[in-house]
């Protein structure tokens, strides 16, 4: 059990561009989930995968975030033309459907818009 | 639809000190909750979780949780701080569906410090 890793870490850039962040679940995850986190505030719900399958998404997620899972393992969360209001920590977590299994989390990719 | 409401949004105990963290739920469903606890620019590590079964619910680190259905409360408890407590806590609530946790709702977070 390697745990969730995240890619960047931390990513900085200017307001208009487009960003792409990166999830690696633990290996026999098949769920995947994104969520917000901004400062001083418990994570906020994105979206969800089940292996490649994106079954829900949040009303928090406008169109200019997409997310992807191609093959069912690791996923992709882009976010295009990014707004000040972006600005949060991304974090991913992963678990399996059998049994009440909790979410394990990654470390989160920090996202600063200057 | 699910809540979660933390009071308190800064906590200071003293070393050896009863750690208290309120959490309070709303669920239609019968829930499904958990604490995890946050370090600085880190992800969130569980601490513990309550499904069904036991009430009293003993965690990582010395925590232990207990579900009271009756006060729709899940208050997380540690004996005596230690200064490695110091971190932010996170009640989170989901509801049973098709046999699985899914989406997490959390709480605004409680800051503990640990006063030496």
């Amino acid at each position: 059990d390697t745990g969730v890793s995240q890619d960047p870490r931390h990513k900085i850039t200017k307001r208009g561009q487009n960003v792409t962040f990166r999830c690696d679940p633990i290996s026999e995850h098949n769920r995947l989930y994104w969520y917000r986190q901004t400062l001083g505030q418990g994570p906020e719900f994105l979206t969800y995968f089940q292996n490649e399958a994106q079954l829900e998404k949040s009303r928090l997620l406008s169109d200019r975030f997409s997310a992807e899972r191609p093959k069912g393992s690791f996923s992709t969360l882009e976010i295009q033309r990014t707004e000040q209001g972006d600005s949060a920590m991304y974090l991913c977590a992963s678990n399996t459907d059998r049994g009440n299994q909790p979410q394990h989390f990654g470390d989160g990719t920090r996202l600063s818009i200057l | 639809a699910q809540s979660v409401t933390q009071l308190g949004s800064h906590v200071s105990v003293s070393e050896g000190a009863l750690v208290l963290l309120r959490c309070n739920y709303s669920s239609s469903v019968p829930p499904y909750l958990f604490w995890y606890v946050q370090y600085p620019n880190q992800g969130l590590q569980l601490l513990l979780k309550y499904t069904t079964g036991a009430t009293l619910v003993k965690g990582i680190n010395g925590f232990e949780a207990e579900f009271k259905k009756s006060e729709t409360s899940f208050h997380l408890t540690k004996p005596s701080a230690h200064m490695s407590d110091a971190a932010e806590y996170f009640c989170a609530v989901t509801r049973l569906s098709s046999g699985s946790a899914r989406q997490l709702t959390f709480g605004s977070g409680t800051q503990l410090t640990v006063l030496p």
